[in-house]
């Protein structure tokens, strides 16, 4: 199985800062990988696919880059309402998941 | 507007079986694939099983290979899991997601049912 590594578990932010997520890979997922953002008691929603393409209806805040192994998920300007947990999943192979980076207010 | 509804889950006796179904509506089921993902409480998200659009392949996480059947019914617009010789493991809560080919993200996600197995 691949596995997914990312980092931080935990990231302390402040509302109006630009962050970026990592993701790696254990092996090369090409780019099949997508983000998913999940807020507390929600079901998880598609950010991003296939590394940087973007999905109607979520925010121009939110943008992905990577290839292969290392990947990133910025947000350009935090807002409060982005305080959530943020997975990312390969399909390059059988799904997996990465463990998640929670986002909480500083 | 798409949706998925699951329904099926609740509490049940290690060993013994359950059967989820998600009822899809908003777009034409029999052109998607379907998976089914879990969540553990307060854990990450796994994925279970993947079915074709047609129900001609099917795939499986090696946890529930054996145990879990994934299958649909285009006719009704409804997905199943069956699950067999439950363990305290699976307890979760439980996704039905739309996809497409094997690669493909999940692209919408329902409200979850939440399937709690103890004695």
């Amino acid at each position: 199985d691949v596995v997914l590594t990312q980092s931080p578990a935990t990231l302390s932010v402040t509302p109006g800062e630009r962050i970026s997520l990592s993701c790696r890979a254990s092996e090369s997922v090409d780019t099949y990988l997508h983000w998913y953002q999940q807020k507390p008691n929600e079901s998880p929603r598609l950010l991003i696919k296939y590394a940087s393409q973007s999905i109607s209806g979520i925010p121009s805040r939110f943008s992905g880059s990577g290839s292969g192994t290392d990947f990133t998920l910025s947000i350009n300007g935090v807002e409060l309402e982005d305080l959530s947990i943020y997975y990312c999943q390969q399909g390059n192979s059988l799904p997996t998941f990465g463990a998640g980076t929670k986002l909480e207010l500083k | 507007e798409v949706q998925l509804v699951e329904s099926g889950g609740g509490l049940v006796q290690p060993g013994r079986s359950m059967k989820l179904s998600c009822a899809a509506s908003g777009f034409t089921f029999s052109n998607y694939g379907m998976a089914w993902v879990r969540q553990a409480p307060t854990k990450g998200l796994e994925w279970v099983a993947t079915i074709s659009y047609d129900g001609s392949s099917t795939y499986y996480r090696d946890s529930v290979k054996g145990r879990f059947t994934i299958s649909r019914d285009n006719a009704k617009s409804t997905l199943y899991l069956q699950m067999n010789s439950l363990r305290s493991e699976d307890t979760a809560t439980y996704y039905c997601t739309r996809t497409y080919y094997s690669s493909s993200p999940f692209a919408y996600w329902g409200q979850g049912t939440l399937v709690t197995v103890s004695s």
